[in-house]
């Protein structure tokens, strides 16, 4: 079982829809959960973290955690064609440690 | 304020040469990573600098790769011998404060790597 674990996709919508990204988790001792989005050819960007059961809201994104489930999603409102790329989901597992997932493939459909 | 920057940006060599990559963090970041990522995959910690100390090297490939941070700033991954399998992105990331779970990663730009 990999440590964290997304659904590689391609995840297709269309512009102006919700998208889902979802994420879990091996570990449950893990203390804080990351969004970082990643366009081809480019680094991974920070958009989003949560440290606490439930939502958290930054402009169109919101992150959701469920640590009893060990879950966290990522829901990108308004969904636009500049928002198709991978979204990376990382997990603190103490200290500075970040364990990545493989990513999942975002195309939003003008 | 700017970004995690790294050096070269691209970089084609032969199997058997070595090779060196550099990374400047952000200013004030204490906490230094080195990251490879290969196509398709998340980033993959290779080692960690809480200031100069080594605090996480357990992925480190030391029969070739090895690492320094010299001052606590600056940092230089290098490879010797590079092989073909060692094609990947390799990634720089710096945080502030160290030993924290909550400290934001940012990354910069990375380096791609060819082996021939």
């Amino acid at each position: 079982q990999k440590e964290v674990e997304q659904n590689s996709g391609p995840l297709s919508v269309p512009e102006g829809a919700i998208a889902s990204l979802n994420c879990t988790y091996s570990d449950r001792g893990s203390q804080s959960f990351f969004w970082y989005r990643q366009y081809s050819g480019k680094s991974p960007e920070l958009i989003m973290s949560i440290y606490s059961n439930g939502d958290k809201e930054d402009g169109r994104f919101t992150a959701q955690l469920n640590k009893a489930s060990q879950y966290v999603s990522l829901l990108i409102r308004d969904s636009q064609p500049s928002d198709s790329a991978t979204y990376l989901c990382a997990v603190n597992k103490g200290g500075n440690k970040l364990v990545f997932g493989a990513g999942t493939i975002l195309r939003v459909k003008s | 304020e700017a970004g995690v920057v790294q050096s070269p940006r691209y970089k084609i060599i032969e199997k058997k040469q070595p090779v060196a990559f550099w990374c400047n963090p952000i200013s004030g970041h204490n906490t230094l990573y080195w990251y490879l990522q290969n196509l398709g995959q998340g980033p993959e910690l290779l080692i960690r600098y809480e200031n100069e100390e080594a605090v996480d090297d357990s992925q480190l490939p030391k029969d070739r790769f090895s690492a320094e941070r010299l001052k606590g700033v600056d940092s230089t991954l290098k490879i010797q011998p590079a092989e073909l399998g060692d094609s990947a992105v390799y990634l720089c990331a710096s945080s502030s404060g160290t030993g924290s779970s909550y400290n934001e990663q940012f990354f910069g730009p990375g380096t791609r790597l060819t082996v021939l």
